[in-house]
């Protein structure tokens, strides 16, 4: 069964204070470990998908990283605006099913 | 692109009666969709998996019969949440495949469904 651990639940930043999200996993024949971010009452926006060990990827502030346990989530200098709950994901076997982690909500203060 | 619709946002309904969600892909076509639940402070669990032109596939743990699936093309997937009671309150999420996507694998999600049953 494929599990997805995030660390830390939490996380609080001040404004231009650099941190990184951790998704470690665990999954049968890896297809894809996503990156979503979840505003409140909301549904999950993409953010990246990796494939194979040793990508990353980049989108203004973020950085996402993969080894074969596990996926950072970098954050670099960020603003308030990116306070929110950022969601791990894998995609494994032969199907399409996403299993998540529980997330990490991060608050940066401005 | 890759745009995901959900009615209603939002739902009231009082224990007994059904309540259908839509989720529909605006912009791509979706021959899988996906429908998720999440309770508050809590991640997405997966419910369903549905398939255009074929019969849904179940989560263990999923009553078949309580939340129907329809998916009837290739944009649009409905939830119906039969004789709904208080347990069922829950945040509704559905996702679609974007079939001819360079990311073959990604899911796009849209924007939640908050029920509640009274």
């Amino acid at each position: 069964e494929d599990q997805v651990t995030q660390s830390p639940e939490a996380l609080r930043l001040q404004e231009g204070e650099s941190s990184s999200l951790n998704c470690s996993y665990t999954v049968s024949g890896l297809r894809g470990l996503f990156w979503y971010r979840q505003d409140p009452g909301k549904g999950p926006e993409f953010l990246f998908t990796l494939y194979s060990a040793g990508e990353e990827k980049e989108k203004e502030r973020l950085k996402a990283t993969l080894t074969k346990k596990e996926s950072f989530l970098h954050i670099t200098a960020p603003k308030p605006e990116d306070s929110a709950t950022y969601l791990c994901a894998v995609q494994g076997g032969s199907n399409y099913k996403l299993t998540f982690g529980k997330g990490t909500l991060l608050t940066v203060n401005p | 692109g890759a745009v995901v619709s959900q009615h209603p946002s939002w739902v009231i309904c009082k224990s007994g009666t059904s309540v259908k969600i839509e989720c529909r892909s605006l912009d791509f076509q979706a021959t899988t969709m996906f429908w998720y639940r999440q309770f508050p402070k809590q991640s997405l669990m997966l419910m369903a998996t549905s398939n255009e032109g074929s019969k849904a596939t179940y989560e263990q743990g999923v009553e078949k019969d309580k939340f129907l699936i329809n998916h009837a093309s290739l944009t649009l997937s409905t939830l119906t949440v039969t004789s709904a009671h208080p347990e069922d309150s829950s945040f509704y999420i559905c996702s679609a495949r974007d079939l001819m996507g360079t990311g073959a694998y990604e899911q796009y999600f849209g924007p939640g469904t908050r029920l509640t049953v009274t």
